[in-house]
């Protein structure tokens, strides 16, 4: 299938493990953050999203924690399935800039193993 | 569920051409998004629109041009295709309220420019 990025970084684990993928943010003004989930041929799937206000946030098998200390933010995937093998990108809302458009992160890809 | 439509999944143009990318949503959404995806870039904003007849740039918007004459419709434009706008394009929707809502993506048209 088509590659959605030749340079990103990867993460592989084995099918069952819980994956943590991470993101770094820069602007300490950002407000709400999405996570998004690409497959090969794909456009980027809505997964999650949070609040500056909040600190986690849980769905289906994923938790989004958001550290505003550090402008850190994680995606936990638990029971990681072959089906969840795809680009992760992290994307803010940077409202100091005055744009209510969001910014991406480059993306990591998860390879699951099973 | 939301449906974002990109008219195309491939196509391929002649340097010097006049293209347009079309791309639909059915949710009635008053937010659309152009952005290019190209390997380890992640995805990058070329223009926005809050608006029948609105539009804003984007990082990126040299080169490119939009319009949206209805709610549903925003199409991207290149007029005249150079080979360094070879690339995904992906089109995306969101509601207004307040501008902190996920964007829903198409699948991408992947345009190569000869």
């Amino acid at each position: 299938g088509e590659s959605v990025g030749l340079h990103l970084p990867t993460l592989s684990v084995q099918e069952g493990d819980n994956s943590i993928i991470n993101c770094a943010y820069s602007n300490s003004a950002s407000d709400y953050f999405i996570w998004y989930k690409q497959e090969s041929g794909k456009g980027p799937q809505f997964i999650i999203d949070i609040r500056s206000n909040m600190d986690k946030r849980q769905g289906q098998r994923v938790t989004v924690l958001l550290n505003k200390t550090v402008k850190h933010l994680s995606l936990q995937i638990a029971a990681t399935q072959p089906g969840d093998s795809a680009v992760y990108f992290c994307a803010e809302n940077r409202r100091s800039t005055g744009r209510r458009a969001l910014t991406f992160g480059s993306g990591t890809r998860l390879q699951v193993q099973p | 569920d939301v449906k974002v439509t990109q008219s195309s999944r491939y196509l391929v143009k002649r340097t010097g051409e006049k293209v347009f990318l079309e791309c639909v949503q059915d949710m009635d959404h008053e937010n659309m998004f152009w952005y290019r995806q190209d390997p380890g870039l992640g995805l990058r904003l070329i223009y926005f629109s809050y608006d029948v007849k609105m539009k804003e740039k984007g990082d990126i918007p040299e080169g490119y041009s939009v319009s949206r004459e209805k709610k549903e419709r925003f199409s991207l434009i290149l007029e005249s295709a150079s080979t360094n706008q070879t690339s995904m394009y992906l089109c995306a929707s969101s509601y207004l309220q307040g501008g902190d809502q996920p964007q829903h993506f198409g699948d991408g048209t992947r345009l190569s420019i000869l």
